[in-house]
């Protein structure tokens, strides 16, 4: 089955500066890529994702780009606030089976 | 993005004892599944609820251990039996909207303490 690794484990940057969480995964047959954050006692909540036909794709401060030769994927916040700190998931799925598979998560803590 | 609910939202339970978490979801959700999240670490599939039949169970988990049924397209239920302190973990109902999006949206979670 799919494997999905996901580093750091833990990030501190100061406020302002950028963030990069990167993923590997297993399976070339994977085509769909979410990122989830979770925040202390929260549910996870999809920030952004990616399909297999897109090398890149930007919501304002948060960009997901995607090597599929390489296998890997990476979230990119700019311009940290401390409200972006929480757990990062990176996550894989194979189209039409819906089955997802999550990284290990990455604490993010933007010092102000 | 889909509405998922699910009760309780928290609990204490005995060691021992059995305890179902229900989950409701809005008519968007195609696929529902059942994840655990234990303290601390990433989110482990459970199992694919399947209407009106026998819930696909990931490796580890199985079904006398976590019952799941799912009655109608919009509602199921998760039982974790027979509880232990390793089953103390953070129990989330999550919806799927189906196509090739796989977009995976979840409920708030069911935190299970077992004493």
């Amino acid at each position: 089955g799919e494997n999905v690794e996901q580093h750091p484990s833990t990030l501190s940057v100061q406020e302002g500066d950028s963030a990069v969480i990167k993923c590997t995964y297993s399976d070339s047959a994977s085509n769909y890529f979410p990122w989830y954050k979770q925040e202390l006692g929260k549910r996870p909540q999809l920030i952004i994702d990616i399909r297999s036909n897109v090398g890149e794709k930007k919501d304002q401060r948060i960009a997901v780009t995607l090597n599929k030769t390489a296998k890997h994927f990476s979230l990119h916040i700019t311009e940290t606030q401390p409200e972006d700190s929480a757990v990062y998931f990176c996550a894989a799925s194979i189209g039409g089976y819906q089955k997802v598979t999550f990284g290990t998560g990455t604490k993010l803590q933007v010092i102000p | 993005s889909a509405v998922i609910s699910q009760k309780p939202s928290r609990d204490i339970c005995q060691r021992g004892t059995s305890l179902t978490i229900q989950c409701q979801v809005d008519s968007q959700v195609t696929m529902m599944f059942w994840y655990r999240q234990q303290p601390g670490q990433s989110l482990t599939l459970i199992a694919t609820a399947n209407q009106g039949s026998e819930a696909t169970y990931e490796s580890g988990f199985v079904i006398d251990k976590f019952p799941i049924s799912r009655p109608n397209l919009t509602f199921s239920t998760l039982t974790v039996s027979n509880m232990s302190p390793e089953d103390s973990s953070i129990y989330l109902c999550s919806g799927s909207t189906g196509g090739s999006g796989n977009t995976i949206y979840f409920g708030e979670g069911s935190w299970l303490t077992v004493v």
